[in-house]
């Protein structure tokens, strides 16, 4: 069966600090791979996407994420967070006809 | 361009009442999804239109949710008879095409089953 898991449902940071968060996924076949965050109050909104090539990808924000498909993982990276990154974030596989499967998310606090 | 609207907001109805959303995409966006979303937990496609067919309802529960996008254009989904078990917010999203397009979410509609 398809699946996303995410590593850490909550994570609290100090500003500056270096953001990781995990991603695996399980899905038989070729794969689009997204991270979608929803910042307090607001819709849910793509913060980065991988469909072919360079397996490195840069977002919005100074977000980038890595696809490693050997480990079927889809990491997404920070390497200095603000306050203003304090969200939840959810990581998100597609594959035929744009269907989307998310991962539970990871809250992320993120403290002056 | 203005985004995917869905009304209401909130919604609390008791147990075996009805109830219905409504979302309207953002204009030519083909696709139109709508996702539960627990407490907790990721959203969950329930059903997803291109135009006015459905193209996967697989995960939505036939006997109590319905859903309909008559026109291509805007779409309601409908809960008779709720239990206390759909208790979650329901999102609207829609992209261009069931390619690989961005989905663009709505705000959703926050439902609590008393």
């Amino acid at each position: 069966a398809q699946s996303v898991s995410q590593h850490n449902h909550h994570v609290i940071l100090s500003e500056a600090a270096s953001l990781e968060l995990g991603c695996n996924y399980s899905y038989g076949g070729t794969v689009n791979l997204f991270w979608y965050v929803q910042y307090p109050g607001q819709h849910l909104q793509l913060l980065l996407k991988y469909f072919s090539g360079d397996p490195l990808v840069k977002g919005i924000k100074g977000f980038e994420a890595e696809f490693i498909k050997s480990k079927f993982s889809f990491n997404l990276r920070k390497p200095s967070v603000q306050w203003s990154d304090t969200a939840e974030y959810f990581c998100a596989v597609s594959g035929g006809y744009n269907k989307l499967i998310f991962g539970a998310g990871t809250r992320l606090a993120v403290h002056p | 361009e203005a985004g995917v609207a869905q009304s209401p907001r909130y919604k609390i109805i008791e147990k075996r009442q009805s109830v219905a959303f409504w979302c309207n995409p953002i204009s030519g966006h083909a696709t139109l999804y709508w996702y539960q979303q627990i407490l907790g937990q990721g959203p969950k496609l329930l059903i997803q239109f291109q135009n006015n067919g459905v193209v996967d309802d697989s995960q939505l529960p036939k006997d109590r949710f319905s859903a309909e996008r008559l026109k291509g254009v805007d779409s309601t989904l409908k809960i008779q008879p709720a239990k206390l078990e759909d208790s979650a917010v329901y999102l609207c999203a829609s992209s261009l095409d069931q390619g690989n397009q961005p989905q663009h979410f709505g705000d959703g509609t926050r439902l609590s089953i008393l």
